[in-house]
């Protein structure tokens, strides 16, 4: 069965600092990989995806794809209280338009 | 960018009755939509693919006659929680993937449906 593990946390990290979030996956036929932010009672919302092994950047998060060792993170630099949210962890596989969800970690950026 | 519009954002019906939940891609079309479903603090569980002029393709473990799922349009996807009961509970979420976009498998999600039946 293909598997994505995340911490749960609680994760917490001082406004400023970087918060780093990490994901495992269990199936190396994974393609896409996608980190989406869920507020609490809302709707997941994508933040980035990458596909490349290496890191990716996007404004204050980056994404490190490292396909040999079969995890994926996220790094958020100079985080701010809004940063505060479940981030989920989601894969694709290859051929397979369906997105596998990890169970996210709980971030919580303190003032 | 993508926009999926979900409706209901919230229900509360009585145990055995139907709930119908909407999910309309707004500025493309989607042949395919995926419909979530979520427990308190746990994460996202497929329940089943949508496609459009053909029938749903549910996931293990999930009933297809009491989750009906009906893809008549490009734009529309409809999920109806049939004589639903207190353990169907949950935040119901609708995605789509915009083909046109970067080729990634990019999903955007509508704003999720919280279904409560008393």
């Amino acid at each position: 069965q293909k598997e994505v593990e995340q911490n749960s946390g609680p994760l917490s990290v001082p406004e400023g600092a970087i918060a780093s979030l990490n994901c495992t996956y269990s199936d190396r036929g994974s393609q896409s990989f996608f980190w989406y932010r869920q507020y609490s009672g809302k709707s997941p919302e994508l933040i980035m995806f990458i596909y490349s092994n290496g890191d990716k950047e996007d404004g204050r998060f980056t994404a490190q794809l490292n396909k040999a060792s079969q995890y994926v993170s996220l790094l958020i630099r100079d985080s701010q209280p809004s940063d505060s949210a479940t981030y989920l962890c989601a894969v694709n596989y290859f051929g397979n338009e369906k997105l596998t969800f990890g169970t996210g970690t709980r971030l919580t950026i303190i003032p | 960018g993508a926009v999926v519009s979900q409706h209901p954002s919230w229900v509360i019906c009585k145990s055995g009755t139907s709930v119908k939940i909407e999910c309309r891609s707004l500025d493309f079309q989607a042949t395919t939509m995926f419909w979530y479903r979520q427990f308190p603090k746990q994460s996202l569980m497929l329940m089943a693919t949508s496609n459009e002029g053909s029938k749903a393709t549910y996931e293990q473990g999930v009933e297809k006659d009491k989750f009906l799922i009906n893809h008549a349009s490009l734009t529309l996807s409809t999920l109806t929680v049939t004589s639903a009961h207190p353990e169907d509970s949950s935040f119901y979420i609708c995605s789509a993937r915009d083909g046109g976009g970067s080729g990634a498998n990019v999903l955007t999600f509508g704003a999720g449906s919280r279904l409560t039946v008393l």
